[in-house]
Order: C-alpha cells, then structure tokens, then sequence
C-alpha cells in the first residue's frame, strides 16, 4: 500500500491565528491532492498540484488558504486566518498521475477555539 | 459541478449477510469511480474502482456495478465480517480536459456488521 504521511495529526489553534499543515506524497506520484472532511462526513476538495504546480482549487482556498509543493516529497497547506468553521479533518491524497488511483494519508485534525 | 448522491446513509447487518450500497452521479464527463473505506481512527483505504467502459468489476468479496445510462452504480459485499463495519464512500473523477482527477465524494454509508 503507499504511504502517504501527514504531519501534525492534530491541530489546535484560536481563532485569527495562522495554521499549517504537511504533507510527503508516496515516492514517485506525481498529483497530490487536499480534501477538507468534517464531522467523518463528505469530504470537500480543496487543491490540487501536479508536479509540484496547482492546477486547480476552490474559491475558498484562493481567499484565505495557502498551498504550496517545494518539492516533490514535500507539500504543505496552510490557512492564514483561523475560523471555527475551518475545524475539519483535512487530507492529503497522492497519486501516479492525475487519473490514478489516489492514496490517503491519515489526516490532520485541526480544531480551532 | 459534480454531484455524487449515495444511499443509504446508514445499515445495520448481521454478520454472514449481503449489503448493498447504491451511488448516483450528475455528471456524464465522470470517467474514474474509485470507492474507500473509512474506519473510526484509521486513513481513507481504497477498497475497488471502476471506469466507464466497465460494466461490473469484482475483488473478492466486493462486487461493483455501473450502468452509464442511469449514471449509477452498486457496490455489493457479501459475507459480511465484523471488520467491514466502517463508512463506505462513492467517489467520482471527470477528465473534463485533462485538468484535474480530483473526487467528488458521496456522503457516505456507515455499514454496522453486527455478530
């Protein structure tokens, strides 16, 4: 099975701080994907990169979010004003190329106060 | 955009038995239909796929259906184990000009296997 890791697991900010999460792709994919879940329900997209380039994300995180791939092994998502509503579990998914299978990693838990 | 509608949102099932979850979708440029597991604590699994030029595709216990007409498909599990207990979901991928393979999921179906 791949092994997509994502650092931290959990997150807890106040409210108006900033947040930011990892994420390693499995060796060799290429597309690395961002969802948003709450409450273990429908999972939202949010980003996507392919070779380390975004090719397309909602309005939502062009407002308030940031996502970046330095590199192939690494990507980060970050939100730059905390809000209550941006407690979910957000998940990064990596795959061969963009019509792939998509692997998950294990989430980070952000919960904002 | 795409809209996946999956049923039911909840089963409860005795061990041994058959469950059957059904998933729609809005989009006829929905290629790709990968569906996962997600049990409490633990990352998303994939469990079984299927494109739009399949009809059925199976991986032992699961069987996965698709009609392209309806814009519909099936997932059935057979024998049911404790371990299947989990949410299910149905997920939907375009290739609407190469751009982007990103999922559109259903809500989920959490599936109870009771002893």
């Amino acid at each position: 099975d791949a092994a997509v890791t994502q650092k931290p697991r959990y997150l807890i900010k106040m409210k108006g701080q900033e947040a930011e999460m990892k994420c390693i792709p499995e060796k060799g994919h290429t597309a690395v994907f961002w969802y948003q879940q709450k409450q273990s329900k429908e999972l939202k997209f949010l980003i996507y990169f392919q070779n380390q380039q975004p090719l397309d994300q909602i309005d939502m995180v062009k407002e308030r979010f940031s996502a970046v791939c330095p590199s192939s092994s690494l990507c980060s998502l970050g939100i730059r004003t905390c809000e209550a509503e941006d407690s979910a579990l957000y998940l990064c998914s990596s795959s061969p190329t963009d019509q792939d299978t998509q692997y998950f990693g294990p989430g980070t838990r952000l919960l904002v106060l | 955009g795409e809209q996946v509608e999956q049923l039911p949102s909840s089963l409860i099932v005795q061990e041994g038995a058959s469950v059957l979850i059904n998933c729609s979708y809005t989009d006829s440029a929905s290629v790709y239909f990968p569906w996962y597991k997600q049990e409490p604590g633990k990352r998303l699994q994939f469990i079984i796929d299927i494109r739009s030029n399949m009809e059925r595709k199976q991986n032992q216990r699961l069987t996965l259906l698709f009609d392209k007409k309806t814009k519909h498909l099936s997932l059935h599990i057979t024998a049911t184990q404790p371990g299947d207990s989990a949410i299910y979901f149905c997920s939907a991928s375009s290739n609407t000009g190469g751009l982007s393979g990103k999922l559109t999921f259903g809500e989920g179906t959490q599936v109870t296997v009771i002893s």
